[in-house]
């Protein structure tokens, strides 16, 4: 089945840097990619995803690169507010309604005003 | 976006009971609905695929018998914990699918039990 791994597990960072958090993983045939970021006690809110037939996506400050060959896929986030500390979990997929998402670990991101 | 709803939010009960969770998408029919369980400072991780008029499947290591999923409808899916023992205490949390495989999660239910 499918195994998704996620790297760093903690992350701070000063206020208005980069943050970026890395993903790889195992089934080949996965081609859906969420991101989530999940404030303590909250649902998990889906932030960005990003689909096999592209290599980049981009809203706001938030941008999401796959590379299919590596099986690696990659969470930017640029100019970083103290709002955006949370937890953040990538996932893999398949593109069908019925198939099961699987989560990575998680990234615990830590913005300093 | 959709809306999913859950209930309860939280629950304490005492050991060796049942506890019911409800989860609903408000305002989209959804065949396929998923429920993670998920520890402090832990990822989701999935319990069962509930599809709706069929029985659910379980992921490895999750006893069926323990966590009863229903899916009656296509805006109700339920999770009840028989039995619930003191590690049974978690965040229960459930999705349900949009058309490209999106999910939308319900608010969660803590369970506490004593």
């Amino acid at each position: 089945g499918e195994n998704v791994e996620q790297h760093p597990s903690t992350l701070s960072v000063q206020e208005g840097d980069s943050a970026v958090i890395k993903c790889t993983y195992s089934d080949s045939a996965s081609n859906y990619f969420p991101w989530y970021k999940q404030e303590l006690g909250k649902r998990p809110q889906l932030i960005i995803d990003i689909r096999s037939n592209v290599g980049e996506k981009k809203d706001q400050r938030i941008a999401v690169t796959l590379n299919k060959t590596a099986k690696h896929f990659s969470l930017h986030i640029t100019e970083t507010q103290p709002e955006d500390s949370a937890v953040y979990f990538c996932a893999a997929s398949l593109e069908t309604s019925y198939d099961k998402v699987i989560f990575g670990p998680g990234t615990s991101l830590s913005v300093i005003p | 976006g959709a809306v999913v709803s859950q209930h309860p939010s939280w629950v304490i009960c005492k050991s060796g009971t049942s506890v019911k969770i409800e989860c609903r998408s408000l305002d989209f029919q959804a065949t396929t609905m998923f429920w993670y369980r998920q520890f402090p400072k832990q990822s989701l991780m999935l319990m069962a695929t509930s599809n709706e008029g069929s029985k659910a499947t379980y992921e490895q290591g999750v006893e069926k018998d323990k966590f009863l999923i229903n899916h009656a409808s296509l805006t109700l899916s339920t999770l009840t914990v028989t039995s619930a023992h003191p590690e049974d205490s978690s965040f229960y949390i459930c999705s349900a699918s949009g058309a490209y495989n999106e999910q939308f999660f319900g608010p969660g239910t803590r369970l506490t039990v004593l």
